[in-house]
């Protein structure tokens, strides 16, 4: 299967903005997604952005894409001890077969 | 608008035991997925439906799990006999479209086999 990379944890402080970063393989990736998991508690779907799309933005969150470099960003801006959870992004080419990363792991320091 | 349901949230098992989990997507979502994700990893898709056919079962072990959705409705997920590698949480989503791009889950099953 495709791979899709993902540092295992980061640290900030509460008011910082955090950024979480995303490398895959599939180079004919269509969409990319981010995902918020919580404690004991399904995949929250925070937001998506096509591959021809280089940025998309939605309230606090800043999503960029650099297709070339097959590189994928979650900003999180103002962070909060509520964004506090493990954070995927996840990929698709033909919209049937989806491959999540490993996962990281934001903890947010008050 | 309720979201996925599952059910048993948790179950623990001896290997070589039988166990089923159920699922109950969102009303009028065509398209159900079955993920297992194991302590530490990403999801990792087992198999999608649309409607009451499969698309895509390619990983699914076949010589001890099995899933249907006879009715294009609700799904149940069976593991015969269960190994201690399948030890995970069984995440249950659906999305309206097979496109996947709003998939919603479940809060998942987590197994335990010992």
């Amino acid at each position: 299967g495709e791979d899709v990379e993902q540092s295992l944890f980061l640290s900030v402080r509460e008011g910082d903005s955090s950024v979480i970063n995303c490398t895959y393989t599939d180079s004919s990736s269509t969409y990319l997604y981010w995902y918020k998991q919580e404690p004991g508690a399904g995949l929250q779907l925070l937001t998506y952005i096509f591959s021809n799309m280089d940025m998309k933005q939605d309230q606090r969150l800043t999503v960029l894409l650099n297709k070339k470099d097959k590189h994928l960003s979650l900003r999180i801006a103002d962070t909060q001890t509520g964004d506090s959870a493990i954070y995927f992004c996840a990929e698709t080419s033909t919209g049937n077969q989806f491959y999540f990363g490993t996962g990281t792991s934001l903890t947010v320091i008050p | 608008e309720a979201g996925v349901a599952q059910s048993p949230r948790y179950k623990i098992i001896e290997k070589r035991q039988s166990v089923a989990f159920w699922c109950n997507p969102i009303s009028g979502h065509a398209t159900l997925y079955w993920y297992q994700q194991i302590l530490g990893q990403g999801p990792k898709l087992l198999i999608q439906f649309q409607n009451n056919g499969v698309v895509d079962d390619s990983q699914l072990p076949k010589d001890r799990f099995s899933a249907e959705r006879l009715k294009g409705v609700d799904s149940t997920l069976k593991i015969q006999p269960a190994k201690l590698e399948d030890s995970a949480v069984y995440l249950c989503a659906s999305s309206a479209t097979g496109g996947g791009y709003e998939q919603y889950f479940g809060p998942g099953t987590r197994l335990t086999v010992t």
